[in-house]
Formats: structure tokens, sequence, C-alpha cells
């Protein structure tokens, strides 16, 4: 099946400081590909949805200016956490979509201290 | 996307087959059902879906009521990396954004 990767897979970073996370479809094209955040004990919530070529589509309660998306090419959108918080602390996971599936990275954990 | 409802827990003998309700008993005629699971600390991988024929492929089947407002996942020989949690959604296409619930956690017991 399809592959999507996820870089870094886990990081640690002071409070204030911006963190990219990387989601790439690797031996497919992806068009639209999305954003999903897990606390732990918890289930996935739908941050966005990253549209290559244009801007992204942010579910309600997720602001804009602090989750930045770019979907810059066909495999790789990325996901900046501006001036990240201890509360921003959580597991990331992308997806992107190929026929009736999708295909989920193996997620970014995030800490901030 | 119409909400589906799930146990919270479910425990599996290994070797036995495990058996996952889910209702989905607002579900429109053309929707989807399909199941993904989550091991610990992964992306959620994809299982099965379908649309109100049972469907089976290597991983598992997936059994659809007539009105089509509930289905049941069944592995058919649980082992140990069985051990996720499983969710059901209801979705008109595959390829567009999913709503997660809280799943069954299900545990396979040695």
């Amino acid at each position: 099946g399809a592959v999507v990767s996820q870089h870094p897979s886990r990081v640690i970073c002071k409070s204030g400081t911006s963190v990219k996370i990387e989601c790439r479809s690797l031996d497919f094209q992806a068009t639209t590909m999305f954003w999903y955040r897990q606390f732990p004990k918890q289930s996935l919530m739908l941050m966005a949805t990253s549209n290559e070529g244009s801007k992204a589509t942010y579910e309600q309660g997720v602001e804009k200016d602090k989750f930045l998306i770019n979907h810059a090419s066909l495999t790789l959108s990325t996901l900046t956490v501006t001036s990240a918080h201890p509360e921003d602390s959580s597991f990331y996971i992308c997806s992107a979509p190929q026929y009736n599936e999708q295909f989920f990275g193996p997620g970014t954990r995030l800490t901030v201290l | 996307d119409a909400k589906t409802t799930q146990p919270p827990s479910m425990d599996c003998a290994e070797g036995r087959a495990a058996n996952l309700p889910c209702n989905h008993s607002t579900i429109s005629g053309n929707e989807y059902v399909y199941w993904y699971r989550q091991i610990h600390s992964q992306g959620p991988q994809y299982i099965i879906h379908g649309l109100k024929n049972n469907e089976t492929n290597e991983m598992a089947s997936l059994i659809i009521t007539e009105d089509r407002k509930s289905s049941t996942l069944i592995l058919p020989h649980a082992t140990l990396r069985d051990t996720a949690v499983y969710y059901c959604i209801v979705s008109r296409f595959g390829n567009e954004k999913l709503t997660f619930g809280t799943g069954t956690r299900l545990t396979i017991i040695p």
C-alpha cells in the first residue's frame, strides 16, 4: 500500500519557539492532506485540510495563525506550530488519501517545555 | 457524516475470533462504513470498508446488517499484534476528512 512519512518522529522544544513538521507521500501524489492532533487517551481530532496550491481549511477552534500549513508540492505538506506552548504538546498525525483509503503517517510527538 | 457508537473496550483470547460491533443508525444511503485501527503511539491503519455487502480481505471481514444501521468487524484469528483501538467511521468518500469517535480498545489476551 501507499506510504506516508512524517519528520521528525519526536521533537522537544522550549516554550515560545516554532516547530515544523513535515508530511510526505512517498509513492503517490496527494492534492489534499489532513492534519490531526491527538492528546493522551483521546481520539484523533482533525485540525485542518491541506490543499496543494491553495490555502488550508481549518476546523472550528483551530488558530490558523498559530498552526501554519503549507502544501508546497503534490507530495509534501508542512505544519508549523508557531510560538509553541506546553499546551501544544501532543501527537500530530497527517494523512493522505488515495482512492478510497486514507494513509496515515506514523505521527510526530511534540513536547513543549 | 453519521455518528457511530462503539463499546469502549473489549477483550479477546489469542487465536479466537474478535467481533467488534458498531452502531450507525443515522447512516445515509451513500455513506460507506470504514474501519481503521491505531496501535499504541502509531498512526491509524486502514482495515476495510463496505457499503452494503459483506466484505473480506486479508485482514478482516466486515458484516453490515441489511438495514445498514450496524456492522461488525471480524478478526478471524486474533493475535497479540491485533491489540489496538479500532475505529468505525461513516463517510461518503474515503478520500475526505475523517471524523474519529472514541473507538473500541481491543485487548488480545494470551
